[in-house]
C-alpha cells in the first residue's frame, strides 16, 4: 500500500520567513496531492492541491510542487503570520479514492 | 450553512457499550468517508462510501460497521467499545474520488 512521509514533525519560524513542508510518497499510482491545514478544535481543511500532471501551483503565499519522478512534494508558505500556526498534513490519493496522509507538522508562526 | 456535520460532537462511554456516530452533509456529494485521528494526531481512512456503496474497508475491526442510509449520510456504529477506540473521529465528503474533501468538525470520543 502506500506510505507518505512527511517532515519535519515540527516547524517553527518567525513571522514573515517562510516555511516548507516536504512529502515523499512510495505508490506510483497516485496522482493527486492535497494539502490540510487543521486547526486546533477543527477538521482538516484543504488549502491547496496538485494533480500529477503539474509541477507547481500557487495561490497567494501558498506554493506547492511536485516531482513525480523522485516521488515527492512539497508545501511553501511565504511571509508567515501568526494564523498560519496549525498543524499541516499532506496526503496521496490513488484513482481508487484512497487518501493516505502523512503524520502532519506542528507549524509554528512566532509574533 | 454547515457542509460537513457530525453528531455528538464528544461523546464519553464505557468500555463493552454500543455507540454510534452520525454524519450528515448538504454539499450534494456522492463520496463519503470516515476517518479516525488517534492522540498523535495521525489520520487514517477507516471507510469510504461511493453512492451508498462500500467502495475502501480498511483494516477495521469488524466491531465498526459504517451504514449510509443514503447519499447524504454516513453513519458510524461500534460495537463493544475498547480502550483503544479513544480517538477523534471524522466524516468528509468529495464529488467523486478525486476532488477536494470536505471534513466536519469531528466526533471526540472518550472510553472509560
Amino acid at each position: 500500500g502506500e506510505n507518505v512521509e512527511q517532515h519535519p514533525s515540527t516547524l517553527s519560524v518567525q513571522e514573515g520567513d517562510s516555511a516548507v513542508i516536504k512529502c515523499t510518497y512510495s505508490d506510483s499510482a497516485s496522482n493527486y496531492f492535497p494539502w490540510y491545514k487543521q486547526e486546533l478544535g477543527k477538521g482538516p481543511q484543504l488549502i491547496i492541491d496538485i494533480r500529477s500532471n503539474v509541477g507547481e501551483k500557487k495561490d497567494q503565499r501558498i506554493a506547492v510542487t511536485l516531482n513525480k519522478t523522485a516521488k515527492h512534494f512539497s508545501l511553501h508558505i511565504t511571509e508567515t503570520q501568526p494564523e498560519d500556526s496549525a498543524v499541516y498534513f499532506c496526503a496521496a490519493r490513488t484513482n481508487a479514492g484512497k487518501s493516505t496522509f502523512g503524520d502532519g507538522t506542528t507549524l509554528t508562526v512566532k509574533p | 450553512d454547515t457542509a460537513v456535520s457530525q453528531t455528538p460532537k464528544y461523546l464519553v462511554t464505557q468500555m463493552g457499550n454500543d455507540k454510534s456516530i452520525k454524519c450528515e452533509q448538504n454539499l450534494g456529494h456522492d463520496t463519503m468517508y470516515w476517518y479516525k485521528q488517534d492522540s498523535k494526531k495521525f489520520l487514517k481512512i477507516m471507510f469510504s462510501y461511493n453512492n451508498k456503496e462500500l467502495i475502501i474497508n480498511e483494516t477495521v475491526p469488524n466491531r465498526f460497521s459504517p451504514k449510509s442510509p443514503d447519499k447524504a449520510h454516513l453513519n458510524l456504529h461500534i460495537n463493544s467499545l475498547e480502550l483503544g477506540d479513544s480517538a477523534v473521529y471524522f466524516c468528509a465528503s468529495s464529488q467523486g474520488q478525486l476532488t477536494t474533501q470536505y471534513f466536519g468538525p469531528g466526533t471526540r470520543l472518550t472510553v472509560l
